[in-house]
């Protein structure tokens, strides 16, 4: 079945400690997404990536990092940087990531709680 | 800049009355609107979506949505309401790039949890 895969489902991290999400899909998307979710906040958008080798900052993208050396894979690094960093964090994934005359629809992964002791 | 409010954080409803979760949005141009569902501890699930056309847009789990441009809403809709549709609603609506080309970047509102009583 296609679909996103994140890991690890919880993990836990020390103050200082960089910690790594891993966002792998087989649906052939062309754009990954990471998004950080906050109890009432909604999902606000970190970095996203269009293509292989690029990706672009979203509207909160201190703190944190990410690569795209290969299609399937969009992983995100929490810095130390980052000064609160406990949330849910939410990959997601689309055809492309200009639909044209359409809109093409988001799937996301099951998501990566993070807590930081 | 393109948004979407949620006004309600909860809605109680009781099984089998119909359900609305209500969400409006402020866009330029022409409005790409979404609702998404979330389970607890899982990713968002896509329920539907207005691009263009009829108004009244039909989507997974017998959900529904209304597009009024005159009250900038899309109100997500539902005949008769499930103990299972408990959950978290999320609306959300397409960015737009700063030349007003459309991205598939998605504004969400802060949601709306669902709680359906037996």
């Amino acid at each position: 079945d296609g679909g996103i895969t994140q890991s690890p489902k919880y993990l836990f991290r020390k103050e200082g400690q960089n910690v790594t999400l891993s966002c792998e899909q087989n649906l052939n998307h062309d754009a990954m997404y990471w998004y950080r979710q906050d109890p009432g906040q909604g999902l606000r958008l970190i970095y996203y990536s269009q293509i292989v080798n690029d990706f672009q900052k979203g509207d909160i993208a201190e703190g944190y990092s990410v690569s795209r050396e290969k299609k399937e894979s969009f992983p995100l690094t929490v810095t130390s940087a980052q000064k609160n960093p406990t949330a849910f964090y939410l990959c997601a994934s689309s055809i492309g990531f200009t639909g044209g005359s359409g809109a093409n629809v988001l799937t996301f992964g099951a998501g990566s709680r993070l807590t930081v002791l | 800049a393109q948004s979407v409010a949620q006004p309600e954080d909860q809605v109680n409803v009781a099984e089998g009355n119909p359900l609305t979760v209500k969400c409006t949005y402020s866009v330029s141009g022409n409005p790409y609107l979404f609702w998404y569902v979330q389970y607890p501890n899982r990713g968002l699930q896509f329920l539907l979506k207005y691009i263009t056309g009829d108004n009244l847009v039909k989507g997974s789990y017998g959900f529904e949505a209304e597009f009024n441009k005159s009250q900038t809403s899309f109100h997500l809709k539902k005949p008769s309401a499930l103990v299972s549709d408990s959950a978290l609603y999320f609306c959300a609506v397409r960015d737009r790039r700063d030349y007003g080309g459309a991205t598939n970047k998605l504004i969400f509102g802060t949601g709306t949890l669902l709680a359906v009583q037996p």
